[in-house]
């Protein structure tokens, strides 16, 4: 069956640091990737999905593509900041079916 | 998009009682989807609640443990029955919509039983 395949954390990383969350997912057909985020005491938040191969999501800073031969979806950002804390979920989507989400990454950024 | 309020936003609870969650969302939509997240873990999906017929329930998850009611498009519940301590989570209600589909959720309602 579809399921996602997160990198475990918890991570922590100074502010300016370069940030890479892996994830990889198995499903048939083509499904939708996304990236949701959670802020402490809030629910998930879309961050940015890709709903084809090649594409490539992009928002506040972070950005991840979807790459079909190897499967993966990774999470990345050039440059994190302390308001970047948050736990990390990869999820995919297949019309008629449900979300998958990852086990989550928590991130911490220290000043 | 899709605003959904949900609560209570947390609670604290004796082992043996019931707590119903409620979930209301800003549009109509045909499915609301209910998540259990236990503390470091990802969101485990209890039951999809669809308007006019029971709700279907994933595999580990039963109606008499976790009843849930959705009597029209915008609004669904969901009562954690004959609670326990492993119940301690988080639940969330989420919505899919859009055409490029896109889950939405609620601010989450965290349980304790003590």
């Amino acid at each position: 069956g579809d399921s996602v395949t997160q990198m475990e954390g918890p991570v922590t990383l100074s502010e300016e640091a370069f940030l890479t969350i892996n994830c990889t997912y198995t499903a048939t057909g083509y499904p939708s990737l996304f990236w949701y985020v959670q802020y402490p005491g809030e629910g998930l938040q879309l961050l940015l999905k890709a709903t084809k191969a090649d594409d490539k999501g992009s928002n506040k800073g972070f950005e991840a593509t979807y790459r079909k031969e190897t499967t993966s979806f990774h999470l990345e950002k050039g440059s994190v900041q302390v308001s970047d804390s948050a736990v990390y979920f990869c999820a995919l989507f297949r019309t008629g079916n449900q979300f998958y989400f990852g086990t989550g990454t928590s991130l911490t950024v220290i000043p | 998009s899709a605003v959904i309020s949900q609560k209570p936003s947390r609670d604290i609870c004796q082992r043996g009682t019931s707590l119903t969650i409620q979930c209301q969302v800003d549009s109509q939509v045909t499915m609301m989807f209910w998540y259990r997240q236990q503390p470091g873990q990802s969101l485990t999906l209890i039951a999809t609640a669809n308007q006019g017929s029971e709700a279907t329930y994933e595999s580990g998850f039963v109606i008499d443990k976790f009843p849930i009611s959705r009597p029209n498009l915008t609004f669904s519940t969901l009562t954690v029955s004959n609670m326990s301590p492993e119940d301690s989570s988080i639940y969330l209600c989420s919505v899919v919509r859009g055409t490029q589909p896109e889950a939405f959720f609620g601010q989450g309602t965290r349980l304790t039983v003590v």
